[in-house]
């Protein structure tokens, strides 16, 4: 079983640009979480999606947003770059159950850096 | 809320000596799952074990073991024989069920195998 792709693996905007990353589930899993990781922050939970709909969400300002598709294929989006969202994007997949389950599985992440 | 708490920044080992890591949470919610992770320099989470708040027994997965203390509120990762492709930063996580895909971070463990 393929595992959690994600693409870009590298990324370079400037300041202001908007980037989308894109993240493939393993097969039959309907729920993609996604998380930002940063030296000052550790790891945060930015949202989760479950059958296209964002079931959670972190503290993170509107500028960070995401869709899931119907396959489960999932994106995030952010708008108007600022120099702190320079970070590891790391998307977890997982079958979607509501119970607590040992199912979750990272991606490599995509690393973006803004100048 | 949920918290997980790693109070080693940085720890050493002897190559086939064993280790532990320490790792406490904090929680209401009755059931939860706690996790490890390891992440090599490449940025991957790697999955290393699970334990369910109500498994009676420890987990278990090949050279790693979690040993649960759920009174002291406690789930530290003993990682038997150590290899020198252990080093790497490790990650305790948690959730829980109201949110059980959302993952809670600690601020992680680097260790290091020593030659």
């Amino acid at each position: 079983k393929a595992g959690v792709t994600q693409t870009p693996r590298y990324l370079i905007k400037t300041r202001g640009q908007q980037v989308t990353l894109s993240c493939s589930p393993i097969s039959g899993h309907r729920s993609v979480s996604w998380y930002q990781q940063t030296p000052g922050q550790g790891l945060q939970f930015l949202f989760e999606y479950f059958s296209e709909t964002q079931r959670n969400k972190g503290n993170f300002p509107g500028r960070f947003s995401g869709r899931q598709f119907s396959n489960s294929r999932s994106e995030m989006n952010v708008s108007t770059l600022e120099l702190g969202d320079s970070a590891l994007y790391l998307c977890a997949s997982s079958p979607g159950e509501r119970r607590p389950t040992r199912e979750q599985y990272f991606g490599p992440g995509t690393r973006l850096t803004v100048t | 809320a949920q918290k997980i708490t790693q109070t080693q920044p940085g720890m050493f080992v002897q190559e086939k000596e064993a280790v532990t890591l320490d790792c406490t949470y904090d929680t209401s919610d009755p059931s939860y799952g706690l996790f490890w992770y390891k992440q090599p320099s490449s940025g991957e989470m790697i999955f290393l074990i699970y334990q369910g708040s109500y498994d009676q027994q420890n987990a278990t997965e090949g050279r790693y073991s979690l040993n649960f203390q759920k009174a002291r509120k406690s789930a530290n990762l003993v990682i038997s024989a150590s290899q020198l492709g252990d080093s790497a930063m490790y990650f305790c996580a948690m959730s829980a069920s109201g949110s059980a895909r959302q993952l809670t971070f600690g601020s992680g463990t680097q260790l290091t195998v020593l030659p």
